[in-house]
């Protein structure tokens, strides 16, 4: 059974803190991961992607990937209340196509 | 460049009914996965086309099923609408031999069944 975990959070940092999101997943046969960003009653938008040991940054944000432990994180620096939304950890494996994705990190940024 | 788009936006139907939703993958992406998600939880895989045919299914009944069309749209029918099945319904376009597989998400239909 292929399982994604994520904090459900609610996340609070304050305005220009770093936000720290984190998501372990079940099964050592993965392949790519990525970071979804979903405001509310809006559809899940892709923020980063990752496919190997390491970190990988984009603008205010650094995705770190850990295939030994089994986890991947999202940093968002100089956080600012638009990045206030859920994000959405997603893995897929080297057997299939689909993703398999984690319930989701609220996270609030507060003025 | 046109991105994934979905319809309908809303639909309200009522349990044993049956319903159609549709999709058009992004430009130049040949795959489409649906995903339904419920309130407060991450999506959940269907099943997904490619060549106009089912590649692989998620954990759901045969009441869901799907078709794609040569220009790589695809259609999402439910029978027997139970009022689980209300949620936000998404699909997912990417190109099969792109080796991250990104796949990019349209903007849902919200399915109420009462």
């Amino acid at each position: 059974q292929k399982e994604v975990e994520q904090n459900s959070g609610p996340l609070s940092v304050p305005e220009g803190a770093i936000a720290s999101l984190n998501c372990t997943y079940s099964d050592r046969g993965s392949q790519s991961f990525f970071w979804y960003r979903q405001y509310s009653g809006k559809s899940p938008e892709l923020i980063m992607s990752i496919y190997s040991n390491g970190d990988k940054e984009d603008g205010r944000f650094t995705a770190q990937l850990n295939k030994a432990s089994q986890y991947v994180s999202l940093l968002i620096r100089d956080s600012q209340p638009s990045d206030s939304a859920t994000y959405l950890c997603a893995v897929k494996w080297n057997y299939g196509q689909n993703f398999v994705f984690g319930p989701g990190t609220r996270l609030s940024v507060l003025p | 460049d046109a991105g994934v788009t979905q319809s309908p936006t809303h639909l309200i139907k009522t349990r044993g009914q049956q319903v159609t939703l549709r999709c058009s993958p992004k430009s130049g992406h040949d795959t489409v996965s649906w995903y339904q998600q419920a309130l407060g939880q991450g999506p959940q895989f269907i099943f997904q086309y490619y060549e106009e045919e089912e590649r692989q299914r998620g954990n759901f009944p045969d009441r869901f099923s799907g078709h794609q069309f040569p220009n790589y749209s695809s259609e999402l029918n439910v029978n027997a609408l139970l009022l689980g099945d209300s949620a936000l319904y998404l699909c997912a376009s990417s190109y099969l031999r792109d080796r991250g597989g990104e796949q990019y998400f349209g903007p849902g239909t919200r399915l109420t069944v009462t």
